[in-house]
């Protein structure tokens, strides 16, 4: 079966300082594996996806990068965080091809002060 | 730009009875369509999904009724239970090339009152 792991839990931040989120996959080889971001109480919006190894898309600018070191790892990263940033940050994963399911991670919950 | 919207934007049922939350979308291409449950604090989890090739979709408790004509689609939830209190995002995708991305709708959250 397949697990997806998110770290840390949650986070506070002060405005200006950096930020490291991540996520494994363990279960399941190549899958793509995606970025959500989630104001509290709203919608989830798409920010990243990587359909292989050092390979990332981005569909939102939102002053945030990611990257995909390993085949099961994808990280969201930003050198100055802002007061907008703050939310909830999920990832996600799908089958690499013929299957459009996505599954989500538990989450991250990130507060900038 | 809405691609994909949902009605009511909050919803009271009580226990048994039968919730029914809306969805409508723009974009014809779509032709996958899953619905997501949420609980406050926790991921989404996938709750049923339907391609625009079918009419309906059934898995226990939950329906999907989709109408391609008018781009419209509705989950049922029949006996429902105080449990399924949580949020429900409907969302839509079409041939992406494999990425597969996701357009959510602004969800429905549910209140089942015993």
């Amino acid at each position: 079966a397949q697990t997806i792991h998110q770290w840390p839990v949650a986070e506070i931040k002060a405005v200006g300082s950096p930020l490291s989120l991540g996520c494994t996959i363990k279960g399941k080889s190549s899958p793509n594996l995606y970025w959500y971001w989630q104001a509290t109480g709203g919608t989830l919006q798409q920010l990243f996806y990587s359909i292989t190894v050092g390979q990332v898309e981005s569909v939102v600018q939102l002053n945030l990068s990611a990257s995909r070191p390993k085949d099961d790892q994808f990280i969201l990263s930003t050198e100055k965080l802002l007061l907008s940033h703050s939310g909830f940050y999920l990832c996600a994963w799908s089958p690499q091809w013929g299957s459009y399911e996505q599954y989500f991670g538990p989450g991250t919950r990130l507060t900038v002060l | 730009q809405q691609q994909v919207r949902q009605s009511p934007q909050s919803l009271t049922v009580w226990e048994g009875e039968t919730a029914i939350l809306n969805c409508s979308y723009e974009n014809s291409a779509f032709d996958y369509f899953p619905w997501y449950q949420q609980f406050p604090g926790e991921g989404p989890a996938l709750l049923i999904a339907i391609r625009s090739v079918s009419d309906k979709k059934e898995d226990g408790r939950f329906t999907i009724f989709f109408n391609k004509r008018e781009k419209k689609l509705s989950l049922h939830i029949t006996d429902s239970q105080p449990g399924d209190s949580a949020t429900y995002f409907c969302a839509a995708s079409g041939d992406q090339g494999g990425s597969a991305k996701l357009i959510f709708g602004e969800g429905t959250k549910l209140t089942v009152s015993s």
